[in-house]
Parts: C-alpha cells; sequence; structure tokens
C-alpha cells in the first residue's frame, strides 16, 4: 500500500545545479501536486496537475519546472538550484475532496 | 486573494485536557475548510473537513466548527492523548483543491 512515493528524500545540491525530484502514486488519481514546506509559511502550491497531460502554475512557481510523464508520475526539475529554493518539497494526489501527501524530500542548496 | 491565518504557532496541553486552534479567512467566497495533521518526519493527513453549508462536524474526538459571518473556523479535539502531538494545518479554498491556502500550522504538544 504505496501512496505516493517521492524520490530522493535527501538531496544537497550546490547553487546552479539541476536536479529532478521523482514522484509516482498507485491510486489512479486524477490529480497531482507539488508543494514546499518552509518554516512559519504553511504549505505553498509550486505546480498542480488537475489531469495527465495537463499542468498549471500554483502559487510560487518561479524556479520550477514539471513533467507529468503519466497519469501514475508527476516529476519536479530544477533547473539551477538557487539557495532559497531550500525547502522540503511534497508531491501529492487526489480524486476528490483528499489530498494524499508523499512523505516529502528535504532538499538543501548550498 | 484569499489570506488563511492561523493561531497558536504552539500549543502546549495537558494529556486528556482539550485543544482548540483556530484559523481566519479572508475571501468569503471560500466553502471548504480541511483540517490536516502532519506527524515528525511525514506528510500532512486529512483529519476532517468542513463546508460552507455546515456549522459543525465531528468525528470521534475531533470536531471543527464553522462561523462564516465572522470567517473563522477552529479545531477542538477533546481527551487529548500523546499521539495526538503533531504539527495541525487548516486550510481554505472555493471547492477546489488547486485554490487551496494553508494557514503556517499549529505545533500541538501533549504534556504527559
Amino acid at each position: 500500500n504505496a501512496g505516493v512515493t517521492q524520490t530522493p528524500k535527501f538531496q544537497v545540491l550546490k547553487t546552479g545545479q539541476s536536479m529532478t525530484l521523482q514522484c509516482a502514486q498507485d491510486m489512479n488519481h486524477n490529480s497531482m501536486y507539488w508543494y514546499r514546506q518552509d518554516p512559519g509559511m504553511g504549505l505553498r502550491l509550486i505546480y498542480y496537475s488537475a489531469s495527465e497531460g495537463t499542468t498549471d502554475k500554483g502559487e510560487v512557481p518561479n524556479g520550477y519546472n514539471v513533467s507529468r510523464l503519466n497519469k501514475r508520475e508527476f516529476s519536479l526539475r530544477l533547473e539551477s538550484a538557487a539557495p532559497s529554493q531550500t525547502s522540503v518539497y511534497f508531491c501529492a494526489s487526489s480524486e476528490v475532496d483528499t489530498i494524499y501527501f508523499g512523505e516529502g524530500s528535504w532538499l538543501t542548496v548550498v | 486573494g484569499e489570506n488563511v491565518e492561523q493561531h497558536p504557532s504552539t500549543l502546549s496541553v495537558q494529556e486528556g485536557d482539550s485543544a482548540v486552534i483556530k484559523c481566519t479567512y479572508s475571501d468569503s467566497a471560500s466553502n471548504y475548510f480541511p483540517w490536516y495533521k502532519q506527524e515528525l518526519g511525514k506528510g500532512p493527513q486529512l483529519i476532517i473537513d468542513i463546508r460552507s453549508n455546515v456549522g459543525e462536524k465531528k468525528d470521534q474526538r475531533i470536531a471543527v466548527t464553522l462561523n462564516k459571518t465572522a470567517k473563522h473556523f477552529s479545531l477542538h479535539i477533546t481527551e487529548t492523548q500523546p499521539e495526538d502531538s503533531a504539527v495541525y494545518f487548516c486550510a481554505a479554498s472555493i471547492w477546489s483543491n488547486y485554490q487551496l491556502i494553508w494557514g503556517a500550522g499549529t505545533k500541538l504538544i501533549i504534556k504527559p
């Protein structure tokens, strides 16, 4: 019963490096999301995908790109990492009301 | 746009006592208000939600109340237990999960 699986769990990047966070869900949900969580700021939506083949910007999309590879997978790419992107990233999926979150990816940009 | 404020940021209660966390929202069009619980090292998990056509909803020891006039909603946990220790987030939206705006979170500490 995996739910939402995201990798890697921890990553340290140097400023300017690129990386991709991978996410997969096994609940056959249409909608998928990428959030970032920073202390004292709650969860902020980076990008979402309402259904396979569509992606839309959320509240804080600058510096990120996404790909909805298929119904199961939704990846988040940082093309040129900046220290301001140090955060915990959560992938999530939903069908109706309930959002199911992955366990998070801790990213540090030095 | 919508703004959600959550208070307090930290709440410490004795085991067995009740805990109340409050959120206010700014957009009167918001009509969906979920509460999520986040345990250490894990992603948030939905514990209860309420829609604007309902004033109160209960699920065992957890209840949520909504005051549309004042634009605030609250989470009530009765008979608190150690496993209730976590960070709780409120959120508000206009029916769509894509538009959820989140509060900053409340760290609930249950003292034995």
